[in-house]
Order: structure tokens, then sequence, then C-alpha cells
């Protein structure tokens, strides 16, 4: 079966530090991969999404950047953290079913 | 573009009491139409779909949707609910193009 991996799961970082934040898919090969970004009753906001290697499109203009250097593995950075970007991150797949995504348990980011 | 309204952030009701939240969509295409379920802290998880066939779909603990293609709606029911339903439910619509639209999401809070 399929299972999905994010980590860290909770971070607190300082203002203007780096982030990478990284998700990981087990049991499928070429999923579509997604990072959401879910701040306080906002609901979710679509940020990157790639469908394979080296793929990635932004929905967003930020300081956020995102990479998939493998298959299985998608990865959110940033080389300067603001404010604003603390919230619920939340990484999902999907892969044959019309676009039923499948997300991971999420990383809660607090920047200070 | 597609878009995603949910009328209601939060809809307090009595635990056995039924309970409907509603879910509206707007697309020129036709559409795949989901319902999440976020409890506290964790990601998101499928609860049903409607992609094609029957537009009454239910999912296994008991919730169901129906999709009203005149009405371009997707409501969320159960005809009588428990503490353990209390959580965050969001609709998402897709269209085929890899991405789904997420509405802002309804709390349901149950209490005895």
């Amino acid at each position: 079966s399929q299972t999905i991996h994010q980590w860290p799961a909770t971070l607190v970082q300082p203002v203007g530090s780096p982030l990478s934040l990284e998700c990981t898919v087990e049991g499928t090969s070429n999923p579509n991969l997604y990072w959401y970004r879910q701040a306080a009753g906002r609901g979710l906001q679509l940020l990157f999404y790639s469908v394979g290697i080296g793929q990635i499109s932004s929905e967003v203009p930020q300081n956020l950047s995102a990479s998939r250097p493998q298959d299985r593995q998608f990865i959110l950075s940033s080389k300067k953290l603001l404010l604003s970007d603390s919230g619920f991150y939340l990484c999902a797949w999907t892969s044959g079913s019309p676009e039923t995504q499948y997300f991971g348990p999420g990383t809660r980011l607090l920047v200070l | 573009a597609q878009s995603v309204t949910q009328l209601d952030s939060q809809v307090p009701v009595f635990e056995e009491a039924p309970v409907e939240l509603r879910c509206n969509y707007s697309s020129s295409v036709s559409v795949y139409l989901f319902w999440y379920v976020q409890y506290p802290n964790q990601g998101l998880q499928l609860l049903l779909k409607y992609l094609s066939g029957s537009t009454l779909v239910k999912s296994i603990n008991g919730f169901e949707a129906e999709f009203n293609k005149s009405q371009t709606s997707f409501h969320l029911r159960k005809p009588s609910v428990h503490i353990s339903d209390t959580a965050e439910y969001f609709c998402a619509v897709g269209t085929g193009f890899q991405k789904l639209v997420f509405g802002t999401g309804t709390r349901l809070l149950v209490s005895p």
C-alpha cells in the first residue's frame, strides 16, 4: 500500500533562517506531488506541484521554492523565512484515479 | 477558473442530530468532486468522492453527498452525528488538469 511521509512534524525557526521540508511517498511510482500551506482560518493554498523529476510548477509567487530530486521525493525550501511563512504545510500525491489526492501528516512551522 | 464556496465556517450540532455541510462550486467544464476531513493537527483524509456515475456517494462512516449539476452543489450529510465526527471538512473540485481547488472549510462541532 502507498504511504506518504513528512518531516519534521513541528519546526520553530527564527525570521531570516533557511527552511527545508521533506516529503516522500512509498508504494507508487511517478506520482504527481503537491505542496500546500494551510494558514489559520484560510483553507488550503496550493504552493507547488510536480508531475515528474525536475518538473515544478509554482502557483503563488513568494520566497519559497520546491525541488523534486527523485521520483518520490519532494522538498520545500526557503533561503530566508518571513513571519508570514508560518502555517501548516501539507504534502500530497496522486496517481491513477482522477485527481484523488492523498495527504501526508503535515509539518507545523512557526516563524518567530 | 474553478471555485468552491463553503458558506458555513462553523456548524454546531448536538450528538445524534442530523447535519448538512454545504458546498457549491463554479466551473465551466465537467468536474470531479471531493470531501476531505481533517482532525486536529493531522493531514486531510479523503472522505468520499464523485467521479462519474451515480450522483449519490457514500462513505464508510455514514456520510453521504449528492452531486447536483443544476444547482452546482455537493452537500455533505449525515443522519446522526457522533462526538468523533468533530473535525474540519473541506470540499474540493477538480477538472482533469492535475489540480484541486479547495473551499475554506467548515468546522463541525458535535456536543453531547
